[in-house]
């Protein structure tokens, strides 16, 4: 069927507000990955979900940071109170089976956050 | 930490001309590395993988080998077209660093005509 979407694909934030970002992943993917992604770097990893268990959030840069996943399928990234560094490209992956290590990832679009 | 080092960009080549893009990788254990391809206005999309050392990857007459001995997996194509133009990512993926994926910074790619 369809790919990752992510919604919604532009955000603009004023600096103290809150935001969420939505993956649907690839129905009957197990595996579901966060990742930030900086202008001109590689993603950064953030979190990692195995069905609707937050297995990995070592990645996660600050507790203004959470991710849920609660019926094992779309996830929701929230950023609460933004700062301008939080201005970066976020994107959602997910992969088949919990082999993730060996497993492709098929990546979403990404939303890309501003924060004012 | 488990990291990756890939040569920086952007690359500018004729159209016909031999790519190399070298990736370098320091990781405890046997990582899987991978190159994944970012086309303008796409997101990134898996180009190759290898799981062990000495495999080879190899997708739209892109290939990489791993080197264990040199911990490397350049990215090499004999003859490149103006539709690779696109940024290439390489990166790893090790029971060490738990579910991560670790990516490269990238390596912007032109190809001219």
């Amino acid at each position: 069927g369809a790919g990752v979407s992510q919604s919604p694909r532009y955000k603009v934030a004023k600096r103290g507000q809150d935001v969420a970002l939505r993956c649907d992943p690839i129905s009957g993917h197990v595996s579901l990955f966060w990742y930030q992604q900086a202008l001109g770097q590689g993603p950064e990893f953030l979190t990692y979900f195995q069905n609707e268990a937050q297995l990995d959030k070592s990645g996660l840069p600050s507790d203004r940071f959470f991710a849920e996943r609660p019926e094992g399928s779309v996830s929701t990234l929230k950023i609460q109170r933004t700062q301008q560094e939080d201005s970066a490209v976020y994107l959602c992956a997910s992969s088949l089976t919990t082999s993730g290590r060996q497993e492709t990832q098929y990546f979403g679009p990404g939303t890309r956050l501003l924060v004012l | 930490g488990n990291s990756v080092t890939q040569m920086e960009g952007p690359v500018t080549l004729s159209e016909e001309a031999f790519l190399t893009i070298n990736c370098t990788y320091t990781a405890t254990g046997y990582p899987s590395l991978f190159w994944y391809v970012q086309y303008p206005g796409e997101g990134l999309q898996l180009l190759l993988k290898a799981t062990k050392a000495d495999d080879k990857g190899s997708n739209k007459g892109f290939e990489a080998t791993y080197r264990k001995e040199t911990t490397s997996f350049h990215l090499e194509k004999g003859s490149v077209q103006v539709s690779d133009s696109a940024v290439y990512f390489c990166a790893l993926s090790a029971l060490t660093g738990g579910f991560k994926t670790i990516f490269g910074a990238g390596t912007r790619l032109f190809v001219k005509a």
